[in-house]
């Protein structure tokens, strides 16, 4: 069964990083790329990253660009997010996704930016 | 931040067919597959159509897909209580330095 497990989420100040983990079980993460999506309190999904299998190439949504930073470990099943100089309007619910097509979701971990 | 254009809100009555539209351009839909998911409440997005019309397995053929130029379409035929739920059109959009976008939303609720 595929899985996809999110942590790391919490109550960080402004200005402040959190660095969060998505760990895959139930299938070969190498053989695909991955994603982040995020969605705030009330809002609709925001796509803000992702990366190739390999890790070699990386993409990321203009509002979070020079902020994040996406990366992998294929041989721990796990992505990662590191997230830096957080603002209010990064508060929201980080999900993982798998795939071009994001067929596979995790249930999400938390992040509030306040205060 | 959002490129992919639907309405707001959607209802119908049990057993009636709804659509959701998905208003794009051609960077976007006009060049990519469009995916659709479907959120219900508290829980995590799920892959309901990719590709514009194939069905993941496990979901049901009430639920349709379609694409036509820069615009897409979801359509719920046989409407349950069960698709009370939030759904979103998707596509990869190839201006800039390439981003995935997913549309503004659609709220179905079951009258």
């Amino acid at each position: 069964e595929v899985q996809l497990v999110e942590s790391g989420g919490g109550l960080v100040q402004p200005g402040g990083s959190l660095r969060l983990s998505c760990a895959a079980s139930g299938f070969t993460l190498s053989n695909y790329e991955m994603n982040w999506v995020r969605q705030a309190p009330g809002k609709g999904l925001e796509w803000i990253s992702c990366i190739s299998s390999s890790g070699g190439t990386t993409y990321f949504a203009d509002s979070v660009k020079g902020r994040f930073t996406i990366s992998r470990d294929n041989a721990k099943n796990s992505l990662y997010l590191q997230t830096n100089s957080l603002r209010a309007e990064d508060t929201a619910v980080y999900y993982c996704a798998r795939g071009i097509i994001h067929d596979y979701w995790g249930q999400g971990t938390l992040v509030t930016v306040s205060s | 931040q959002f490129v992919l254009t639907q309405p707001p809100s959607a209802s119908g009555t049990p057993g009636q067919r709804v659509t959701i539209s998905c208003s794009g351009a051609s960077s976007n839909i006009g060049t990519n597959t469009v995916n659709w998911y479907q959120q219900l409440p508290g829980t995590a997005p799920r892959l309901l159509i990719y590709g514009n019309n194939q069905r993941p397995s496990g979901v049901p053929d009430r639920f349709s897909g379609s694409k036509s130029g820069t615009s897409a379409s979801l359509a719920i035929s046989g409407l349950q209580s069960e698709d009370e739920a939030d759904y979103y059109c998707a596509a990869w959009d190839d201006s800039l330095s390439g981003r995935y976008v997913f549309g503004t939303g659609t709220k179905v609720t079951i009258l």
